[in-house]
């Protein structure tokens, strides 16, 4: 267990709609990643966000957005949902903003399937 | 940008055998890194090196960075059941957000009993 924990595991959805994901880091860390992993593409990291703001910006497209809240917990906002959007998201947390190990703690994913 | 060639995509191996990836970059990193994520879960921090040309070993895992910065292997030897799953490398350089980890497009590796 990394203390990363994400809501919803699954979620099922059609096209043109919007979803919201949440994740709450491990305790203490302030910095929060978002990264998308596809079935081809490996792990592609999307925002990163630290204290509440943001503070990298990845591939991540103009219909996504994210915030982190004071009590640090973070949402992922996926809108005008297309069949391509269907992934694993995950969330990842560190203590640090930069430099570091390297060591990032990543939460279960959540499953969104586009129909 | 910078991409990660890791290599092989997929391996499909017997129970006892030892197994070898790598992953290869145009640029330098500073760190290498190697993530295990097993199925249904997230990736997970297995080896961190620090220093070009670096060997380190955690159980039966051995990686090493290579002396031109731009490679990085990992050998596991005597592979068993629970080492089924996805093998990702990741670059990383200094002073960076750690956001900038670059990740490999992963090794799925099989283990059959």
């Amino acid at each position: 267990d990394s203390g990363v924990t994400q809501t919803p595991k699954h979620l099922i959805t059609a096209t043109g709609q919007r979803v919201t994901l949440r994740c709450s880091p491990r305790s203490g860390d302030l910095s929060v990643y978002w990264y998308q992993q596809s079935l081809d593409q490996g792990l592609q990291f999307l925002i990163q966000y630290y204290n509440g703001e943001e503070r990298a910006k990845g591939n991540i497209l103009e219909r996504f957005s994210a915030q982190q809240f004071p009590d640090l917990h973070s949402e992922l906002n996926l809108s005008s949902l297309e069949l391509g959007d269907s992934a694993l998201y995950f969330c990842a947390s560190t203590p640090r903003l930069a430099g570091g190990t390297g060591e990032l703690f990543f939460g279960e994913g959540s499953r969104l399937t586009v129909l | 940008g910078q991409q990660l060639n890791q290599s092989p995509q997929s391996m499909f191996i017997q129970e006892g055998e030892d197994v070898s990836m790598n992953c290869t970059s145009s640029s330098i990193f500073n760190t290498w890194l190697w993530y295990k994520q097993d199925p249904g879960e997230g990736p997970v921090l297995l080896i961190a090196l620090y220093k070009a040309g670096e060997l380190t070993s955690n159980g039966r895992l051995t990686a090493q960075f290579g002396i031109t910065r731009k490679d990085s292997f990992l050998n596991i030897s005597a592979s068993i059941p629970s080492d089924v799953g996805i093998y990702f490398c990741a670059g990383l350089n200094y002073g960076g957000s750690q956001g900038n980890l670059i990740f490999g497009k992963g090794t799925k590796l099989s283990v059959k009993p």
